[in-house]
C-alpha cells in the first residue's frame, strides 16, 4: 500500500523567504510526526500530532517554525523567514496509534531537503 | 541526560565478521524499542521491534535488558549491504501521548 509521502522532495529557497513542508500520512494512521536531521546528524524532534488532541509542540525551535494537520490526516510544516540554520532534511512520519503505547512503530516519509541560500 | 544513547561509532568491519551495538534509555517507563536502519540521504526504515525475551531475525538478534535499561542488536556474518546506521528508538507514553525517542545512530561500514 502507500506508505507516507512528503512535498517537495527538494526545496530551495532564499533567506527571509516562507516555505510550506507537506506531508500525507498513511491513511488511517493518528499520529503524525515532523522530524528535522542536519547532515550527518540525529533526528530533531519537532511536532507531533494524535488525532483531535492538541499537538506536542515542544519541539519547534523558533516561533518561526508552525505546521498544521487538517482533517486529521495531510500535515503543512510552514517556516517564516528562512534562515540559512534551517538547511536540513525535514522527516514526517505516521503510526497507527493503538492506545497505550503498543508496538506500532513509525512509517517515515522520503523527507524533504530544505536549502536555504 | 539523553533519552537514548548509542554509541556513534564508526564501526568499520570486514565482510563475514559479527558486530554488536549497545544502547541505554533513561527512563524505566518505556514502553516499546526499536531498531531502525538508515541508508545514506534515506529515511529510516524499521530493522526490527525489540521484545522482552530478545528476538531474532536471520542475521539479526535483538535484546532487552530491562533491569539494566539496555538493549542491543547483534549482526551475524555481515554483508557489505549492511553498511549503515543503526538507530535505536524508545517509545513510551509522555503528556501529549506516544511519544518515540531516537538515538543519534551507530554508523557502520562493512568492508569487503
Amino acid at each position: 500500500g502507500a506508505g507516507v509521502s512528503q512535498s517537495p522532495s527538494n526545496k530551495v529557497t532564499e533567506k527571509g523567504k516562507d516555505v510550506e513542508l507537506r506531508c500525507d500520512p498513511i491513511s488511517g494512521h493518528t499520529a503524525l510526526y515532523w522530524y528535522r536531521q542536519s547532515l550527518g546528524q540525529g533526528l530533531e524532534f519537532l511536532i507531533y500530532f494524535q488525532g483531535n488532541s492538541a499537538p506536542d509542540k515542544s519541539g519547534l525551535p523558533s516561533d518561526r517554525f508552525s505546521a498544521e494537520r487538517t482533517g486529521g490526516s495531510v500535515s503543512t510544516l510552514t517556516i517564516q523567514r528562512t534562515q540559512q540554520e534551517d538547511s536540513a532534511v525535514y522527516l514526517c512520519a505516521s503510526s497507527l496509534e493503538a492506545g497505550y503505547a503498543g508496538w506500532n512503530e513509525q512509517f517515515f516519509g522520503p523527507g524533504t531537503r530544505l536549502t536555504v541560500l | 541526560r539523553k533519552e537514548v544513547e548509542q554509541d556513534p561509532g564508526p564501526f568499520n568491519v570486514p565482510e563475514g565478521a559479527t558486530v554488536a551495538f549497545n544502547c541505554t534509555y533513561s527512563n524505566s517507563a518505556s514502553q516499546s524499542f526499536f531498531w531502525y536502519r538508515q541508508d545514506c540521504r534515506k529515511e529510516p526504515k524499521l530493522l526490527m521491534s525489540v521484545y522482552s525475551s530478545g528476538n531474532e531475525d536471520g542475521r539479526f538478534t535483538a535484546q532487552l535488558n530491562r533491569a539494566s535499561q539496555y538493549i542491543s542488536l547483534l549482526i551475524r556474518d555481515s554483508k557489505l549491504s549492511d553498511s549503515a546506521t543503526y538507530l535505536c528508538v524508545v517509545k513510551r507514553v509522555s503528556d501529549t501521548g506516544n511519544q518515540f525517542y531516537f538515538g543519534t545512530g551507530t554508523s557502520l561500514t562493512v568492508i569487503p
